[in-house]
């Protein structure tokens, strides 16, 4: 059974960096692509990125400035870091592979 | 990007319905159109890829089509289980974007 769960705080500051990670479980990190994908009220359905161990890596260029995408093959884990947040930023975060298995979502809200 | 529209962005329906949503993209992207359901409260759940592809374990009551620019997601026979917000979502470029989604009612 494959499971994914985002984990990480809750809450950050602004202009800190939010950082998640993904804990993948029944499936190796080291096939699929791997993301991210944000929900938000006022921005709906936002894909991130997506990285996989064939070192193909791709970010959406509204956030490519601020975003890192990695892989620990030894942890089957992969990881979000997003700098310089806002209240912009604050949204429910999701792993997930393309497209079949996902998170549960993580709320992650930016306030000081 | 490519801009996927979806409508209608809300709809009311009963149980038994027939149910069709569509949406267009900005661009061609041949079949690359997934189709997403999502509760309150979920993650999204893949109810069709390739446009057309039923994804295992997803009731034959779901159907999609189209190619192109234009898709349609159909739902023969609305169940109880069924309301809910569906997306559609295009893997054909990058980056990767989604539809505004379209919310079905009860009616």
């Amino acid at each position: 059974q494959v499971q994914l769960q985002e984990s990480g705080p809750g809450l950050v500051k602004p202009s800190e960096t939010l950082s998640l990670t993904c804990t993948v479980s029944g499936i190796s990190i080291s096939s699929h692509y791997w993301g991210w994908i944000r929900q938000s009220a006022g921005r709906g359905l936002e894909w991130i990125g997506r990285t996989s161990t064939s070192g193909n890596t791709y970010y959406n260029p509204s956030l490519k400035s601020r975003v890192t995408l990695s892989l620990d093959t030894s942890r089957n884990q992969f990881s979000l870091n997003l700098n310089s947040v806002t209240a912009a930023d604050t949204a429910v975060y999701y792993c997930a592979t393309e497209w079949q298995f996902w998170g549960q979502g993580t709320l992650v809200t930016v306030s000081s | 990007d490519i801009q996927l529209t979806q409508s209608p962005p809300s709809l009311s329906a009963s149980v038994g319905d027939r149910v069709t949503i569509t949406c267009r993209a900005s661009q061609s992207i041949n079949k690359y159109l997934n189709w997403f359901q999502q509760k309150p409260g979920r993650a999204p759940n893949l109810l069709i890829y390739a446009a057309s592809s039923l994804q295992t374990g997803v009731p034959s009551r779901f159907s999609g089509s189209g190619t192109g620019t234009d898709f349609t997601l159909t739902i023969s026979g609305l169940q109880p289980e069924d309301f809910a917000t569906y997306y559609c979502q295009q893997s054909y470029g990058m980056p990767r974007t989604f539809g505004q989604g379209t919310k079905v009612e009860v009616k």
